[in-house]
């Protein structure tokens, strides 16, 4: 159980489009999904976080407008890239919760977004 | 949150128990210390959680120290497929279960 998939697991694109990568936890409904990026050889950072039918919390320096976060549904969140630039090319890790403070947080495969 | 400092890489032979130490000095009473492990190009995956004893699940054991400051996984034998990096995580009660990552261990398990 606690299975979470992200779609696509890799996207290459043009240099100012747009890109939108999907997030679903398969088996729970998670009250609480997060995005992470990280680039090569570090660490996870994380993005913001967000909660299903309510605006995105974002972290210090992540902009909100270019990384649209839509949490519609208990199994569903999306990520969309806006404009994307080369400097945007990394790993986008999501990983979603259910309700309570201690909870384990089960993460999605990652998705490697490349801009050319 | 509490920060972690863990070393930024160990060796262990194949078969051998491999002991990863983190240091949360400034931990407080209700945060909890997490371990995941991340494989190259995949999601971190789960290990182990623990407040303040000592737990042991079919993956690892945590050890926890009295005070609380520091902790350390053990995989009882590790395996090629242990090779990861290894993070330590004190998350509290309130912040909305976030996780902020550190550095981690890039444990290589040599055969």
């Amino acid at each position: 159980g606690a299975v979470v998939s992200q779609h696509p697991s890799w996207v290459i694109c043009k240099s100012g489009t747009s890109v939108k990568i999907e997030c679903r936890s398969l088996d729970f409904q998670a009250t609480t999904m997060f995005w992470y990026r990280q680039f090569p050889k570090q660490s996870l950072m994380l993005m913001a976080t967000s909660n299903e039918g309510s605006k995105a919390t974002y972290e210090q320096g992540v902009e909100k407008d270019k990384f649209l976060i839509n949490h519609a549904s208990l199994t569903l969140s999306t990520l969309t890239v806006t404009s994307a630039h080369p400097e945007d090319s990394s790993f986008y890790i999501c990983s979603a919760s259910t309700s309570g403070n201690y909870n384990e947080q089960f993460f999605g495969p990652g998705t490697r977004l490349t801009v050319l | 949150d509490a920060k972690t400092t863990q070393p930024p890489s160990m060796d262990c032979a194949e078969g051998r128990a491999a002991n990863l130490p983190c240091n949360h000095s400034t931990i407080s009473g209700n945060e909890y210390v997490y371990w995941y492990r991340q494989i190259h190009s995949q999601g971190p995956q789960y290990i182990i959680h623990g407040l303040k004893n000592n737990e042991t699940n079919e993956m690892a054991s945590l050890i926890i120290t009295e005070d609380r400051k520091s902790s350390t996984l053990i995989l009882p034998h590790a395996t090629l497929r242990d090779t990861a990096v290894y993070y330590c995580i004190v998350r509290g009660i309130n912040t909305g279960n976030q996780f902020y990552f550190g550095t981690g261990t890039s444990l290589t398990v040599i055969p």
